[in-house]
């Protein structure tokens, strides 16, 4: 079965500390890995995917296939990063369904 | 470019009754997915239609349906509506590749339908 778990539904870091946002999945096969982020009032939107290997407003996530995690990381907080994030995975192949974890919310303290 | 458009922003409706939801895909794209959000939960996939006919599914019951038109927009029906059917439907659009890992398979979600049933 494709399974999306973020094991934490709230985390608050102060301002200029690491921020480590959670993610493993079950997939069976090789999925691609993506981070999408909900700001304030705005749609969801992508922030990052592991096929990409960008780095987007500082935050990096690693694809960990031995321990299958895809946790998304950014070493100093910004106030602006408040948001929800989501960790999701689709099929390798074309525009596949994605299958979402709960969600993370992310509150900077200043 | 307006980028994925949904309508209604909001809507009210009584178990029973039947709904329809209306998305327009962002400029160049041809594929099409719904999504419910319940509250405080991650967006679930209800299905995806690709040349006008529904290719994938999620695990919703056939009360469930939509429609594709020829200029790529969308419509996602809800008959006998019940409570648990209250939640923010998204709609996202992305442009269908067969090829593996291709980074212009992005998709772009709308801002969603709030639906209360009540």
């Amino acid at each position: 079965a494709q399974r999306v778990t973020q094991p934490e539904k709230l985390l608050s870091v102060f301002k200029g500390a690491p921020v480590e946002l959670k993610c493993n999945y079950s997939y069976s096969g090789s999925p691609e890995l993506f981070w999408y982020v909900q700001y304030s009032r705005q749609r969801l939107q992508l922030l990052l995917r592991h096929i990409s290997r960008e780095s987007i407003k500082g935050f990096t996530a690693d694809l960990n296939k031995g321990e299958t995690s895809f946790h998304l990381k950014k070493p100093f907080a910004q106030e602006e990063d408040s948001a929800m994030y989501y960790c999701a995975l689709t099929g390798p192949q074309g525009a596949q369904k994605l299958v979402f974890g709960q969600g993370t919310r992310l509150t900077i303290n200043p | 470019d307006a980028g994925v458009t949904q309508s209604p922003t909001h809507l009210i409706k009584t178990r029973g009754q039947q709904v329809t939801l209306r998305c327009s895909p962002k400029s160049g794209h041809d594929t099409v997915s719904w999504y419910q959000q319940a509250l405080g939960q991650g967006p679930q996939f209800i299905f995806q239609y690709y040349e006008e006919e529904e290719r994938q599914r999620g695990n919703f019951p056939d009360r469930f349906s939509g429609h594709q038109f020829p200029n790529y927009s969308s419509e996602l029906n809800v008959n006998a509506l019940l409570l648990g059917d209250s939640a923010l439907y998204l709609c996202a659009s992305s442009l269908d590749t067969l090829f593996l890992y291709n980074l212009d398979t992005e998709a772009f979600f709308g801002q969603g339908t709030r639906l209360t049933v009540v």
